[in-house]
């Protein structure tokens, strides 16, 4: 079975340019979230969203950042402008309730954004 | 708030038992994490366990729960250099909750 897919692995850019992350969850999962881990942070959760709606975005660090969830099989989480601050390792993960056989959090490989 | 508490590092010789420990403060906490991380990679699920249980054991890897004490801890059986990795404590409330983690445990294995 395909695991939690995001794009890009690498990315590489100049502050004040737009930076979108894209995260495809596991199928059949119907909650998904948005880590960013920094050294001086360790991982802290961003966003996330249960059966495509935001539940908790308190951990989203400024307007700049925004995140959508079109559907069940796909999630942007997207930096405008980005700044140098905002470098760091993005993590989507996904997972389901309890009642549909407690799936733990499976993480993506994450996205590692460089702003210089 | 929640938290959860981790030693940074752990240092062992290869064959030897590693035990990494972690300590939570959210006593509702119902379901408790181990993920590992090689350097450049993502997070990888190890083990989980339930707040009711008091021990997983899932071959190498032996998780012991300390409910009054709000304590976890990883043991690894034989450890090995493919072990080397950082390891993270997660702890939430259920599976569409967000995870709680620690800062993370270097474990370093010598040969």
């Amino acid at each position: 079975d395909a695991g939690v897919i995001q794009s890009p692995r690498h990315e590489v850019t100049e502050m004040g340019q737009e930076v979108t992350l894209r995260c495809k969850p596991i199928s059949g999962h119907n909650s998904l979230f948005w880590y960013r881990q920094t050294m001086m942070r360790g991982l802290e959760l961003l966003i996330y969203f249960n059966n495509n709606v935001p539940i908790d975005d308190s951990g989203m660090p400024e307007d700049r950042f925004s995140a959508k969830m079109p559907n069940a099989s796909f999630s942007t989480l997207k930096i405008q402008p980005s700044e140098p601050r905002d470098s760091a390792v993005y993590f989507c993960a996904s997972s389901s309730p309890l009642a549909r056989g407690n799936q733990p959090q499976h993480f993506g490989d994450g996205t590692r954004l460089s702003i210089l | 708030g929640e938290d959860v508490e981790q030693s940074l590092f752990l240092s062992v010789r290869e064959g030897d038992s590693s035990v990494i420990n972690c300590t939570y403060t959210d006593s509702s906490s119902t379901y408790l994490y181990w993920y590992k991380q090689e350097p450049g990679a993502g997070l990888q699920l190890l083990t989980y366990i339930f707040s009711n249980m008091d021990m997983k054991q899932d071959q190498r890897l032996t998780v012991l729960l300390n409910k009054k004490d709000k304590h976890l801890s990883l043991r690894i059986a034989d450890t090995q250099t493919g072990d080397s990795a950082i390891y993270f404590c997660a702890e939430t409330l259920s599976g569409n909750t967000p995870l709680v983690f620690g800062k993370g445990t270097r474990l370093s294995v010598i040969a």
